[in-house]
């Protein structure tokens, strides 16, 4: 077991670009979630999965951001259009089942750092 | 929304207990409040977890009132690599389902 893994690590794009990140959750984790950070802050929820299926997503989910996990094992993120204000650190998690919705030990990968110029 | 919030820094020397408090006044009646520890350009490391009352194990003790509102992260005998910022994470229901994580501390270990 490696843990999380997030490709790329660093991405620097230019305004306007789309970018797509990769997340792989450890093996037998059924759920997935995807978290945004800037600098300075906590990191703010985003989306989750459990399997394939995307049970909540954030408002701070524009329609330019968009995730999947198509085989219920590694997810995509995906920004369209990206602008200045997409430049954050974006983190995965990946969790064992757990009662209901909890927030049931969340391990997380490195992030990928987005710089949007 | 209402926020989940924590002291924004503490300061401490090597070998004290350390107790940070999480407030968390719209949790989840089935949500567990979970810790977490991150170091810059890293992502958080957990920590502990918690339903109620109190957990502890080899690096943490966790303690929870019965109306599960806040909660307290307690460290026995930092050192100098316990230096990062502390978070915790809750479940939150209003409207949908989300999980916050509160506004985290900075911890900082004297020798």
């Amino acid at each position: 077991d490696t843990g999380v893994s997030q490709d790329p690590r660093h991405k620097i794009t230019k305004r306007g670009q789309n970018v797509t990140f990769r997340c792989d959750p450890i093996s037998e984790h059924n759920r997935l979630y995807w978290y945004r950070q800037t600098l300075g802050q906590g990191p703010e929820f985003l989306t989750y999965f459990q399997n394939e299926a995307q049970l909540e997503k954030s408002r701070l989910l524009s329609d330019r951001f968009s995730a999947e996990r198509p085989k219920g094992s590694f997810s995509t993120l995906e920004i369209q259009r990206t602008e200045q204000g997409d430049s954050a650190m974006y983190l995965c998690a990946s969790s064992s089942p757990g009662a209901g919705a909890s927030s049931y030990e969340q391990y997380f990968g490195p992030g990928t750092r987005l710089t949007v110029t | 929304l209402a926020k989940t919030t924590q002291p924004i820094s503490m300061d401490s020397y090597e070998g004290q207990e350390v107790n940070i408090t999480c407030s968390h006044n719209n949790i989840a009646t089935n949500d567990y409040i979970t810790w977490y520890q991150q170091f810059p350009s890293q992502g958080p490391r957990f920590i502990i977890q918690g339903y109620k009352t109190k957990v502890t194990n080899e690096v943490a003790s966790l303690f929870i009132p019965a109306d599960r509102k806040s909660s307290t992260l307690s460290l026995p005998r930092v050192s100098l690599s316990d230096t990062a910022v502390y978070y915790c994470l809750v479940g939150e229901s209003s409207g949908t389902y989300k999980y916050i994580f509160g506004t985290g501390t900075r911890l900082k270990v004297l020798a």
